[in-house]
């Protein structure tokens, strides 16, 4: 079946500092992955996705590649802010698009 | 950005009260979803439909039930809330042949 494997938190980290979260799935065909993060009180946002494998998601400094040969989808960023304060979740949709399976979150806290 | 809706933002109800929570997309989706996040922050499928008329129960056993009358409204309702229905109910919605999901700004329930 399908699942994903994400990184236990939560992470504290310096400003500017490198951050990694770890993400692994497990899945039948060529799923779609998917970081999203959610900020204190809100519902969940799309920060980036990758559809086959050796794409690469970005957006706003963040950036995750689809490794199929190790099933990863590691985030990255080179300098995180207070503001990148929050619970990050890598997910995967099945082929069809009508299942999406999320990691249990990371709470990532960034200090000045 | 997504157009997807949620009210009440947030809900204190005592034992025993029936209440509906609303969610509606402004996006022509098809596919709606609803999720309940632990205190963990880890997401759980409870109800999802692909269309009007169309509903169907998730992964985690739920006491809620849902209605599809329309495609841009997907209301939950539990007919006697429970202290162990206390969390944070979020609200999604998804194209037809489409991989990313949008989600809504949540409802924190709490029951007294």
């Amino acid at each position: 079946g399908n699942s994903v494997t994400q990184m236990e938190g939560p992470v504290t980290l310096s400003e500017e500092a490198f951050l990694t979260i770890n993400c692994t799935y497990t899945a039948t065909g060529y799923p779609s992955l998917f970081w999203y993060v959610q900020y204190p009180g809100e519902g969940l946002q799309l920060l980036l996705k990758a559809t086959k494998a050796d794409d690469k998601g970005s957006n706003k400094g963040f950036e995750a590649t689809y490794r199929k040969e190790t099933t990863s989808f590691h985030l990255e960023k080179g300098s995180v802010q207070v503001s990148d304060s929050a619970v990050y979740f890598c997910a995967l949709s099945d082929v069809g698009g009508n299942q999406f399976y999320f990691g249990t979150g990371t709470s990532l806290t960034v200090i000045p | 950005e997504a157009d997807i809706y949620q009210t009440p933002r947030y809900l204190v109800i005592g034992t025993g009260k029936k209440i509906t929570l609303e969610c509606s997309q402004t996006m022509g989706h098809d596919k709606m979803y609803w999720y309940q996040q632990d205190p963990g922050m880890e997401l759980h499928l409870i109800h999802y439909s692909y269309g009007v008329n169309s509903t169907e129960k998730g992964d985690l056993s739920s006491e809620s039930t849902v209605s599809r009358i329309r495609t841009e409204h997907f209301p939950l309702t539990l007919e006697s809330a429970r202290p162990s229905h206390t969390s944070q109910y979020l609200c999604a919605s998804s194209a037809v042949n489409t991989d990313t999901q949008y989600f809504g700004p949540g409802t924190r329930l709490t029951v007294l």
